[in-house]
Parts: structure tokens; sequence; C-alpha cells
């Protein structure tokens, strides 16, 4: 079983659409959860940070549910803008220290069109 | 301020050479990561480097290095090269080993091994 799973798409909605992706990792040790984006060819870049209470940033809402071991991102209102890969990312506690990895779901692709 | 930078963007090497591939982290950033991504899958963990010891690594073999330098700045080596190295090699930054805020991503190299 991956550690970080998420469908990978594609997705492919119209402009205003409200496009929901979702996350499950395996690892307990998980300390902390973020949703990057990534362009083609480019690298990822962060998106937004994941909490248990849940969080907002503009149209963007991500959730957080460590009992189901889930993450969630919700897009509002899509723009042509929004299309591209949304990689669902957990910092894995590493070997019992206070170092981190990284571990990144294959990605879920986003095609916002017009 | 300069974000993450790597170096070279682009490289093509044979079978059986080796790479050395090099990033400088966001001042004032003590850790740097390094992952692999090839195409289609998200990026995975190779190394990890704090204060410029060794934190932690992934399951790559042993023909990938890497060491951090006291600037903080960081190189990745992989010898003997295989068609299978053939990625985006990515190198992220963060102030401290486990970061809760993300990490930062230079703009990758790309290696083509022929």
């Amino acid at each position: 079983r991956k550690e970080v799973e998420q469908d990978p798409g594609p997705f492919n909605v119209p402009e205003g659409a409200t496009v929901a992706f979702n996350c499950t990792y395996s690892n307990s040790a998980s300390q902390s959860f973020f949703w990057y984006r990534q362009d083609c060819r480019k690298e990822p870049k962060l998106l937004m940070s994941v909490y248990s209470s849940g969080n907002e940033d503009g149209r963007f809402t991500a959730q957080l549910n460590r009992a189901s071991q889930y993450i969630s991102l919700l897009i509002r209102d899509s723009k042509l803008s929004d299309s591209a890969t949304y990689l669902c990312v957990v910092n894995i506690n590493a070997g019992g220290t206070s170092y981190g990895k990284l571990t990144f779901g294959q990605g879920t692709i986003l095609t916002v069109h017009p | 301020d300069a974000g993450v930078t790597q170096s070279p963007t682009h490289l093509i090497k044979t079978r059986g050479q080796h790479v050395t591939l090099r990033c400088s982290p966001i001042s004032g950033h003590k850790s740097v990561s390094w992952y692999q991504q090839v195409l289609g899958q998200g990026p995975q963990f190779i190394f990890q480097y704090y204060e410029k010891e060794e934190r932690g690594r992934g399951n790559f073999p042993d023909r990938f290095s890497a060491r951090q330098f006291p600037n903080y700045s960081s190189e990745l080596n992989v010898n003997a090269l295989l068609l299978g190295d053939s990625a985006l090699y990515l190198c992220a930054s963060s102030p401290r080993g486990l970061s809760n805020y993300g990490y930062t991503f230079g703009s990758g190299t790309r290696l083509t091994v022929v």
C-alpha cells in the first residue's frame, strides 16, 4: 500500500465549477500535511498547509481528519489558471527524530476549461 | 531574496557516467532535502541534510550520495548512471529539519540518461 494515495484523475471541469480532491495516508507518525501545486515541467509550489481545524485561503479549503487519516482540498469557482497537478503531501517524522521527510501522493491532474 | 537555486537546469549523460547536482538553499535555511521525480509520479525522497549531517535517507541505492557544506549548500552525486535515473531532481529548503510550514523547492535539474 502506498503511504500517500490520491485519485490521479484527470479531472476536467468548466470554469466556475467546484472540485474536490481526496487523499489518504497510512503512516500514523505523520506530523504535518500540505497541498502542493505543480505546473507542467515546473517545481512543486506550496498551496497551503492543512490543519485539523480545517483552513481556508480564498477559494481553497483544506481539511484533515487524523482519525481517518484523510486529507481533502476543495476548490470553489475554478479558474483556467487552476489547471495543474495537485499533490497531497505528508511530512513524516523519520526515525523518531525531529527531522522529517515529505511523502508525496502521485498527484491529481486538474484541467479547467472555458 | 533569492529562492532555492539549483544547477544545472538540464543535463544529458550516458549510462555508466557520474553526475553532480548542486543546490543552494534560501538564505538562513539550514536544511536541504533531495527528491527524484519521474514522469507521472510524485517526488520521491532521497536525502535530507541538516546542519551538514545526513538526517534521513530514502530507498535509493548506494550509487546515490550527497553532502552539505558549511554554507548549507548541497551536492547530490549519482554514480554509474542507469537509464532509470532519468528524472527531475528537486532540492527543497527549510529553516530546520522538520517544518510544519512547508518546504520551498528549487526549479530542479532535469537529468536525461541515454
